[in-house]
């Protein structure tokens, strides 16, 4: 079984503060990950990386950004949290190659910025 | 750019009935998937269903099935015999072999 996990599942954090949310995945997938979720909009890309070192704007990615040392890893960082940014966040990958491959999903992360 | 539209934010649907999802589709790449998930109360994202655009055959899964008008744009999801345990939100995704992009959802419950 393809297991992806995220570092924690409730965050609180302070407005201004540094957050780091962790994605680890075990099946040695290229493609990961990092969306939000907010009631009524479904899901948004924020970012995504296709090999270690790189990435790739999403959607939104203002005021994140995102690190992938390590194929297993991709972390998404708010420089300065902001209420705005309280939302659900999921990280999720995928193999690579062909359109057929559905992405596996971490348990989400629920980050409340105060 | 892609896009997904789901026109329904709420359905019902009573216990061991049919439903239907609608979801509508815009692309300009001639390749790509369309994907159904479903997140239950507890959070998780599960895949369901996989319909790819060059298939000539709609997708089936168990008591799922894809119902795929590529003319139209079209590929709702079928769920014969409701469940319970079918009440959940259920996301609509295209995608194109890297990227990604979901619809807003549809929020399903199933009454006994």
């Amino acid at each position: 079984d393809v297991k992806v996990t995220q570092s924690s599942r409730y965050l609180v954090k302070r407005t201004g503060e540094k957050v780091f949310l962790e994605c680890v995945q075990d099946m040695d997938h290229e493609n990961m990950f990092w969306y939000r979720q907010d009631p009524g909009l479904g899901l948004r890309l924020i970012y995504f990386s296709y090999d270690v070192k790189m990435k790739e704007k999403g959607d939104i990615p203002e005021g994140y950004s995102v690190s992938r040392e390590k194929k297993e890893r991709f972390s998404l960082i708010l420089e300065s949290a902001s209420t705005n940014q309280t939302s659900m966040y999921l990280c999720a990958s995928k193999f690579t190659t062909g359109v057929s491959y559905e992405q596996y999903f971490g348990p989400g992360t629920r980050l409340t910025v105060t | 750019a892609q896009k997904i539209t789901q026109t329904q934010p709420g359905m019902f649907v009573q216990e061991k009935e049919a439903v239907t999802l609608d979801c509508t589709y815009d692309t300009s790449d001639p390749s790509y998937g369309l994907f159904w998930y479903k997140q239950p109360s507890s959070g998780e994202m599960i895949f369901l269903i996989y319909q790819g655009s060059y298939d000539q055959q709609n997708a089936t899964e168990g008591r799922y099935s894809l119902n795929f008008q590529k003319a139209r744009k079209s590929a709702n999801l079928v769920i014969s015999a409701s469940q319970l345990g079918d009440s959940a939100m259920y996301f609509c995704a295209i995608g194109d072999g890297q990227n990604f992009v979901f619809g807003p959802g549809t929020r399903l419950s199933v009454l006994p």
